[in-house]
């Protein structure tokens, strides 16, 4: 079957500008996570949705960080006023339930702010 | 915040060789472990959720062992094959999330 896919794969944007970053899970999966990867680290947790509800936003870094799932399938990652410092590998992973089973990534998107 | 650290950063073999990476984590409220291979330019691919101690997992040419009481995972590929060089993630599962640790990158030589 699919697999987890995320749009757009590339984005490059000016400093101050707003983007959205969009993942499409695994159909039937509850469960959706964002990470972030910077250069030279592992991924980082960003947000995690269980159903159409954000379960844990703790990892977002500051409020121009915000996700929406409205219907507990798509998620937008939004950001606003990009800065540099925002550039990094956008991954979307989904789950069947959440809890210990895998959790299936996209691709990524590579977003770069000049 | 927890610690996750994997070891070596990088490594480069010969083709044939066998290998192994290390991951450390806190050894205390352990839940599970997740093991990913990343290609570049590809999705991060499962390869073991690890959850009881001394655990052991194989697919194919790789295989995984679990010490949770002291906090560690070990990652072996037998005989590298250089469709093998990628990165590889462990992650601890931590109130309800996965915390990477920056990975091993490896690099087979034909």
């Amino acid at each position: 079957g699919a697999g987890v896919s995320q749009t757009p794969s590339n984005k490059v944007t000016e400093k101050g500008k707003y983007v959205e970053l969009r993942c499409d899970p695994i159909s039937g999966h509850t469960a959706l996570y964002w990470y972030r990867q910077s250069l030279g680290q592992g991924p980082e947790f960003l947000i995690y949705f269980q159903g159409t509800g954000a379960a844990d936003d703790s990892g977002l870094p500051n409020d121009r960080f915000f996700a929406v799932r409205p219907e507990g399938s798509v998620s937008t990652l939004k950001i606003q006023r990009t800065e540099r410092g925002d550039s990094a590998v956008y991954l979307c992973a989904s789950s069947y339930s959440g809890g210990p089973g895998t959790q299936y990534f996209g691709p990524g998107t590579r977003l770069t702010v000049l | 915040i927890l610690n996750v650290e994997q070891s070596p950063q990088s490594l480069h073999v010969q083709e044939g060789d066998s290998t192994n990476f290390t991951c450390s984590f806190p050894s205390s409220n352990f839940y599970a472990l997740h093991w990913y291979r990343w290609e570049t330019a590809k999705s991060p691919e499962a390869l073991f959720v690890m959850t009881l101690n001394g655990d052991e997992k194989k697919k194919g040419r790789i295989s995984a062992t679990l010490n949770t009481k002291e906090g560690y995972s070990y990652l072996y590929i037998k005989g590298s094959q250089p469709e093998d060089s990628a990165t590889y993630l462990c992650a601890p599962l931590w109130g309800g999330k996965l915390i990477f640790g920056q990975g091993t990158e490896l690099s087979v030589k034909p």
